[in-house]
């Protein structure tokens, strides 16, 4: 069963590009990586998700070394907007029965 | 704009009543998921369904949480007796499960349950 790790908080500010690792050492062969975006009093929001090496959207990029024991989330050029808390997952790609949200990193961006 | 609805918003109760939980999912999407969230224990996957059919329920107290999909339409969560230990935010959320490939989840506003 997959686990995550993750720093509990983070500083920044704005304009400046934020990178939020995660460890996840007994991840298996067939799980992926996800992000997730928290508000308060929202629901999480999709951001990302990837398998291996790199992969970037509009909103994001994904940082995914070849052993796949951690992952780095890069936001760039981060905004006021930005302030949230972060959650990394590691989930199955098969079904969600290991899908288990770690304590996420609530990063917060100063003017 | 498709998105998942949950009604209440905001549920507030005596110990002992029970309560029950609504959830839309998005049309098409063919796995539904409860989770509960609290401060102390974060984000917790109670239950989910696909294709209506419930697949894992392990996260939930089964003496007195029950979920269920009467339609593709509607999910329910019911907790019958309540307790002030059920207090928290429970969110559903939907997603699209094809191919055997991992799919991102659309999750609903929440339902704050305050048990008094």
């Amino acid at each position: 069963l997959a686990k995550t790790t993750q720093p509990i908080s983070m500083d920044s500010y704005e304009g400046q590009e934020v990178n939020i690792t995660c460890s996840h050492n007994n991840i298996a062969t067939n799980d992926y990586i996800t992000w997730y975006q928290q508000f308060p009093s929202q629901g999480p929001r999709f951001i990302i998700q990837g398998y291996k090496t790199k992969v970037t959207n509009e909103v994001a990029s994904l940082f995914i070394p070849a052993d796949r024991k951690s992952s780095t989330l890069s936001l760039p050029r981060v905004s006021l907007s930005d302030t949230a808390v972060y959650y990394c997952l590691v989930a199955w790609g098969g079904g969600y029965n290991k899908l288990i949200f770690g304590a996420g990193t609530r990063l917060a961006v100063h003017p | 704009d498709a998105r998942v609805t949950q009604t209440p918003r905001d549920k507030v109760t005596e110990m002992g009543q029970e309560v029950t939980m609504r959830c839309q999912p998005i049309l098409g999407h063919n796995t539904v998921f409860w989770y509960r969230q609290t401060m102390m224990q974060g984000l917790e996957l109670l239950a989910y369904f696909r294709n209506r059919a419930p697949l894992d329920d392990s996260g939930m107290p089964k003496d007195r949480f029950s979920a269920e999909m009467p339609d593709a339409t509607l999910a329910t969560l019911k907790i019958q007796p309540s307790e002030p230990r059920d207090s928290a935010v429970y969110f559903c959320a939907s997603g699209l499960l094809a191919g055997g490939s991992y799919n991102e989840q659309f999750f609903g506003p929440g339902t704050r349950l305050t048990v008094l």
